[in-house]
């Protein structure tokens, strides 16, 4: 069965250090794969996916980026936070959009 | 493009009454449509799904959604609340190319006794 690992599940981060966070897909080849970001009391903001190794389309311009180095294998970094960055970071992964997305449990950083 | 807007970002009920949850949604092409709920501090689990056929889909925890063309809406509903149905709950739709899933921005459902 597929699964999809997320980490770490907590994270509290100066402003202005790097960051990086992992998400892996097993059970699974070439899936779709999705950053969203939920901040406070918002709803789920896309953030990335990514339909093959090493393509990654941005949905909104921002302090973060992300790579897919490997086919199940997805990562979302920054340079340099921002107090505005603080959230709950959740990874998904899809093969086609009739079954949906299965969701990570979630990364929730706090930026101070 | 597609979207969806969820009526309400807090609704409380008493335990065993009914639960109904509102989605509209606004899209140019068949809509795949999705509620999902969220635990705290947890990732989304997929309640129920509208791709084709019925209109009334059923899911997990004795909830169901009706396909409303005519309407443009999805309504999420369960006749007798839960405490343990306390949660947020996410409509979405399919939007695009890439099968990029587009949230609303989601209901908080309280239950007290």
């Amino acid at each position: 069965s597929q699964t999809i690992h997320q980490w770490p599940a907590t994270l509290v981060q100066p402003v202005g250090s790097p960051l990086s966070l992992e998400c892996t897909v097993e059970g699974t080849s070439n899936p779709n794969l999705y950053w969203y970001r939920q901040a406070a009391g918002r709803g789920l903001q896309l953030l990335f996916y990514s339909v093959g190794i090493g393509q990654i389309s941005s949905e909104v311009p921002q302090n973060l980026s992300a790579s897919r180095p490997q086919d199940r294998q997805f990562i979302l970094s920054s340079k340099k936070l921002l107090l505005s960055d603080s959230g709950f970071y959740l990874c998904a992964w899809g093969v086609q959009g009739i079954y949906g997305y299965t969701f990570g449990s979630g990364t929730r950083l706090t930026v101070v | 493009a597609q979207s969806v807007t969820q009526l309400g970002s807090h609704v409380s009920v008493s335990e065993g009454a009914l639960v109904l949850l509102r989605c509209n949604y606004s899209s140019s092409v068949p809509p795949y449509l999705f509620w999902y709920v969220q635990y705290p501090n947890q990732g989304l689990q997929l309640l129920l799904k509208y791709t084709t056929g019925a209109t009334l889909v059923k899911g997990i925890n004795g909830f169901e959604a009706e396909f409303k063309k005519s309407e443009t809406s999805f309504h999420l509903t369960k006749p007798s609340a839960h405490m343990s149905d306390a949660a947020e709950y996410f409509c979405a739709v399919v939007s695009g190319g890439y099968n990029k899933l587009i949230f609303g921005a989601g209901t908080r459902l309280a239950v007290h006794p």
